[in-house]
């Protein structure tokens, strides 16, 4: 159980372009998911948590005007990338949590690898 | 804020070794606390968690953890590792009581058993 898709795996975009990344929980519905950037090497660094229905919160220093995250329904989040440059190239993981106590297990995605030219 | 260390960066065995993986965490007050395993090419995947209760913990694959509240510590522990366990670990932690605290993770320790 706790299964969560992330959906394209890999993608490739041209400077300026928008992408647009699925996560979704399989078998339970998550109240709660987040976002992850993670840098070669380097830890996970959160960088927005998103309740179903509700805007997303940010973590300081994450552009939300840049990063547009979208939590419409228990089982499904998006975040789009708007106006991709190449230093947002990175690996992008969701996790989700069953709950909306933030201190509750996470279960993650298998990233997203964004490469922007 | 929390925050959590990891000291090994880079750790080598050889099959059948005992592991033991160092994390600390900085918070005064109830925390949640995590391992998490990432095998190459996979994704993160939980190893085991600590809420309350007996502060050895047993996870999946034979590892397990020891919460030592007075060290602030939550070592990760396996008495003889396989070269499956080759993988990237991660030690997070959350404060236990307050709503709108995020999961902090270290920055992982990469683990490599020689054949």
């Amino acid at each position: 159980g706790a299964v969560v898709s992330q959906h394209p795996s890999w993608v490739i975009c041209k400077s300026g372009t928008s992408v647009k990344i699925e996560c979704r929980s399989l078998d339970f519905q998550a109240t709660t998911m987040f976002w992850y950037r993670q840098f070669p090497k380097q830890s996970l660094m959160l960088m927005a948590t998103s309740n179903e229905g509700s805007k997303a919160t940010y973590e300081q220093g994450v552009e939300k005007d840049k990063f547009l995250i979208n939590h419409a329904s228990l089982t499904l989040s998006t975040l789009t990338v708007t106006s991709a440059h190449p230093e947002d190239s990175s690996f992008y993981i969701c996790s989700a949590s069953a709950t909306s106590g933030f201190t509750d297990t996470q279960y993650f995605g298998p990233g997203t690898r964004l490469t922007v030219l | 804020a929390q925050s959590v260390s990891q000291h090994n960066h880079h750790v080598i065995l050889s099959e059948a070794a005992s592991l033991e993986l160092g994390c600390n965490y900085s918070y005064g007050g109830t925390v949640n606390l995590f391992w998490y395993v990432q095998y190459p090419g996979q994704h993160l995947q939980l190893l085991l968690k600590y809420f309350s209760g007996d502060p050895l913990v047993k996870g999946i694959k034979g590892f397990e953890a020891e919460f030592i509240k007075s060290k602030f510590s939550f070592n990760l522990r396996k008495p003889s590792v396989q070269w499956s366990d080759t993988a990237e670990y991660f030690c997070a932690v959350i404060p236990a009581n307050f709503g709108n605290e995020k999961l902090t993770f270290g920055t992982g320790t990469r683990l490599t058993i020689i054949p």
